[in-house]
């Protein structure tokens, strides 16, 4: 069945450092893949979304590409603030179903 | 536009009694997810709703869970009798229609700690 992995947390980086979290995903055609993001104390919150392969979505920094070869939708981030401090999670859409399919979640913490 | 509410933010309860969580949706979306997050299990989708009706409900943990919608600006997920190891906090999510319910939009939570 469909089914998304992250790395597991938590991921501990200093202000201005390079963020990657992995995230490699099991689904039959073309599925949708989104990052969300939830902060302290609220709910989960779109981050960011690519609905083919080979597109990039983008937001606030953060980038994550689909690679249909890999099954991959890596989250990376150039330069994080400890305002980013949060979970992460990745997920897949696929017309099955119509529901989301959320990865375990991976927990960062940015220093100052 | 006020996003997904959900009430009570916060409950403690004794085993064994009934508790009613609440959710408004966002006006005009269709869609409707109730969701258990605990550090043991992740974050699990126990129900959801397309235009009031229940589709698909293989999340929910037993018989002492029950989920209504009985229009489509209102949601309850109720718990009898509640026990210990239902302490989670619970989203609820909407999404526009149209969209492949892929935009979910969340609710700020309900932390539920049974005693």
């Amino acid at each position: 069945g469909n089914s998304v992995t992250q790395m597991e947390g938590p991921v501990t980086l200093s202000e201005e450092a390079f963020l990657t979290i992995n995230c490699t995903y099991t689904a039959t055609g073309y599925p949708s893949l989104f990052w969300y993001v939830q902060y302290p104390g609220e709910g989960l919150q779109l981050l960011l979304k690519a609905t083919k392969a080979d597109d990039k979505g983008s937001n606030k920094g953060f980038e994550a590409t689909y690679r249909k070869e890999t099954t991959s939708f890596h989250l990376e981030k150039g330069s994080v603030q400890v305002s980013d401090s949060a979970v992460y999670f990745c997920a897949l859409y696929h017309n099955q179903g119509g529901k989301l399919i959320f990865g375990q979640g991976t927990e960062l913490s940015v220093k100052p | 536009d006020a996003g997904v509410i959900q009430s009570p933010r916060h409950e403690v309860t004794e085993m064994g009694q009934e508790v009613t969580l609440r959710c408004k949706p966002i006006s005009g979306h269709d869609y409707l997810f109730w969701y258990r997050q605990t550090m043991m299990r992740g974050l699990e989708l126990l129900i959801y709703f397309n235009n009031n009706v229940p589709i698909d409900d293989s999340g929910m943990p037993e018989d002492r869970f029950s989920a209504k919608m009985p229009n489509a600006s209102f949601s309850t997920l109720k718990i009898q009798p509640s026990e210990p190891r239902d302490s989670a906090v619970y989203f609820c999510a909407s999404s526009l229609p149209g969209t492949r319910t892929d935009t979910q939009y969340f609710g700020p939570g309900t932390r539920l700690t049974v005693l």
